[in-house]
């Protein structure tokens, strides 16, 4: 059975870096093909993606976060770490991390979501 | 970016009648080498996860039911709910997965008339 749970602080303050920790179970990191990534929703708005990381490695992250945003695995924990720098209240946003089972298929399974507020 | 744009944003529809949600990407997420449209369709409920109803364009996820049909190619897309049940009151997200960054639609709120 696949899970995947967010966990991470529920608020941060501006400027702050926020660290969410995507752990996992029911599939393999290391298998060829498998990614995760993670996605966010604004509260009242479209989701969005932030950065993915693949079984071999590779990283991608969105173009306008990118200097922002830091996406990690370790394999032997069956965790995802994400990391974003200075936080800002329109960061506020339900993140959820998600996987796929190959390149050709789309994100299957989600984890529950973790609300983040941003706000002094 | 491919921007992905949706169509309506809302829609209220009776039960078991036929619901459509169009989705149009600015450019086309057809792979050539293996001729797979990189386009999935999701279901988000309140205090719950995005669902997978549909990848590559029309293939149903695994226990979906089959009153969820995806349709379409290269830049235009459809999402048919072929008689509206109660528990699909939801927002419908499209996707595409072609490249990054990977890009959503708007979302389409689907109602019950």
């Amino acid at each position: 059975q696949v899970t995947l749970r967010e966990s991470g602080p529920a608020l941060v303050k501006p400027t702050q870096t926020l660290t969410l920790t995507c752990t996992f179970s029911g599939f393999s990191l290391n298998t060829s093909g498998v990614s995760v990534t993670w996605i966010r929703q604004p509260p009242g708005k479209a989701l969005e993606w932030l950065a993915v990381i693949d079984w071999d490695g590779d990283k991608f992250y969105h173009p306008s976060l990118k200097t922002r945003l830091t996406i990690s695995k370790d394999t032997s924990k069956d965790q995802v770490v994400l990391r974003m720098t200075n936080m800002d209240p329109v960061d506020t946003a339900t993140y959820y991390c998600t996987r796929r089972r190959g390149y050709n298929y789309a994100w299957d399974y989600w984890g529950q979501g973790a609300l983040v507020t941003v706000s002094s | 970016d491919i921007v992905m744009t949706q169509s309506p944003d809302s829609l209220a529809v009776s039960l078991g009648e036929r619901a459509t949600i169009n989705c149009k990407s600015s450019q086309s997420v057809l792979y050539s080498a293996n001729n797979k449209d990189y386009l999935a369709w999701y279901q988000h409920k309140p205090g719950q996860p995005p669902k997978l109803l549909i990848y590559g364009a029309s293939s149903r996820e695994s226990g979906v039911p089959d009153r969820f049909s995806g349709s379409g190619s290269g830049t235009d897309f459809t999402l048919t709910i072929s008689s509206l049940q109660a528990e699909d009151v939801a927002v419908y997200y499209c996707h595409q997965y072609y490249n990054n960054p990977q890009t959503f639609g708007q979302g389409t709120r689907l109602e019950i008339k």
